[in-house]
């Protein structure tokens, strides 16, 4: 089975820019997660969809955004760069009933300019 | 809320010799608790998880974990370091009963093993 795969690896923006990062999930997997990691604040939870419908989220200003497709493939989207956005994108992926467990992609590191 | 304070940021071992990473969490329930290693330039790999069975929990690479309820603990050993075990380790919590996926991490604990 192949794992989760995040496109693309490697950002680079500038300021006030736009990005969308996309997450496709284990195959059969309907649930995923984003997570931000960064040298100061660490592992955060973004937001987490299921069935196409955003079920938690986190701490984050409304310029973070996400969806999930029907083939549960899921997008991240934000809005406006700011410098402090610069960060390691994880997302994970869960199948129905697994104790929580979670599958992580390699990530996506977005450069902020 | 559930938070996890992992002690130690940085751990320095020799090759051979005992790895202990230590990992408290503070909730009111225990809640299902996992393990995860991230070598450089990657993402998150699952070493083990306790999800209310077994408390010595056995995970991959020689890892183990047991889980202390009245410490409310979770610490991560392997009795022989080797080289290929420097990494980045990070103890997770997450609710046993909630809908939904959400872990919260502790602040990572990097490994360094000498040779």
């Amino acid at each position: 089975k192949a794992g989760v795969t995040q496109t693309p690896r490697y950002l680079i923006k500038t300021r006030g820019q736009q990005v969308t990062l996309s997450c496709s999930p284990i195959s059969g997997h309907r649930s995923v997660s984003w997570y931000q990691q960064t040298p100061g604040q660490g592992l955060q939870f973004l937001f987490e969809y299921f069935s196409e419908t955003q079920r938690n989220k986190g701490n984050f200003p409304g310029r973070f955004s996400g969806r999930q497709f029907s083939n549960s493939r899921s997008e991240m989207n934000v809005s406006t760069l700011e410098l402090g956005d610069s960060a390691l994108y994880l997302c994970a992926s869960s199948s129905t009933g697994s104790e929580n467990i979670q599958y992580f992609g390699a990530g996506t590191r977005l450069s902020v300019l | 809320a559930q938070s996890v304070t992992q002690l130690g940021s940085h751990v320095s071992v020799s090759e051979g010799a005992l790895v202990l990473l230590r990992c408290n969490y503070s909730s009111s329930v225990p809640p299902y608790l996992f393990w995860y290693v991230q070598y450089p330039n990657q993402g998150l790999q699952l070493l083990l998880k306790y999800t209310s069975a077994a408390t010595l929990v056995k995970g991959i690479n020689g890892f183990e974990a047991e889980f202390k309820k009245s410490e409310t603990s979770f610490h991560l050993t392997k009795p022989s370091a080797h080289m290929s075990d420097a990494a980045e380790y990070f103890c997770a919590v997450s609710p046993i009963k909630a809908a939904g996926n959400k872990l919260t991490f502790g602040g990572g604990t990097r490994v360094l093993v000498k040779p």
